[in-house]
């Protein structure tokens, strides 16, 4: 069973088209995330969730839009594609935001905006 | 300024070596996490030190870390070739109400083992 699952695993699309991307995590953990990784691999987080509720948005463009209709599930909705949209997006989940911060990561979506 | 910088960037070495890679930070921190990310795949929790720890073991891995100098290292002791991966560390900073923080990753340290 997949603990932290995110579709699709690919997503090629093109400039000013709106595209979402799925995810689900079956760990019952109450915080879930977003990051971006670069064609540099530099690896940077979005936005955290904790029980439904937004914590941090890393100042992202506010074409990104996620949304959380449980605490299991974070789907990133991104509008207007743009090419430096590009890059591989990573959810994750991780038990608390505090004591236990330990991130598990789903296998990722690779976005090419062409 | 970035907090948790990898280094090397790169180390190749051959299998049944030690591979040690170094991570240092700039702020104070709640605790530092290990992660391996193997190529196109997602990132794999290794193991988490607390601010109060100063070294840890799981298996093969060994880290350290130094609050004073604000440094971290992994040590991977007898090398195999499925060791080859980017390696990254991350610092928690930690938050108010426990809720409120975030990991922010270092660049990686890619590492070859070579059989």
């Amino acid at each position: 069973d997949t603990a932290v699952s995110q579709t699709p695993k690919y997503l090629v699309t093109q400039m000013g088209n709106d595209k979402s991307i799925k995810c689900e995590q079956n760990l019952g953990h109450d915080t879930m995330y977003w990051y971006k990784q670069d064609s540099k691999k530099f690896l940077k987080i979005m936005f955290s969730y904790n029980n439904k509720e937004l914590i941090i948005n890393e100042t992202v463009p506010n074409r990104f839009s996620p949304k959380s209709p449980d605490k299991a599930h974070l789907n990133l909705h991104i509008n207007s594609l743009e090419l430096g949209d590009s890059a591989v997006y990573f959810c994750a989940s991780s038990q608390d935001g505090g004591w236990d911060s330990r991130n598990i990561f789903g296998q990722g979506t690779r976005l090419t905006v062409v | 300024s970035q907090q948790g910088e990898e280094d090397p960037q790169a180390l190749s070495i051959q299998e049944g070596e030690n591979a040690t890679m170094n991570c240092s930070y700039k702020t104070s921190i709640n605790n530092l996490q290990w992660y391996r990310q193997n190529s196109g795949r997602g990132l794999v929790h290794l193991i988490l030190i607390r601010s109060n720890e100063r070294e840890k073991h799981s298996g093969r891995l060994r880290v350290t870390l130094d609050t004073s100098k604000k440094s971290s290292s992994l040590l991977i002791t007898a090398s195999r070739a499925a060791d080859t991966a980017s390696y990254f560390c991350a610092t928690d900073r930690g938050g108010s109400g426990g809720s409120n923080y975030k990991l922010t990753f270092g660049k990686g340290t890619l590492l070859t083992v070579n059989p």
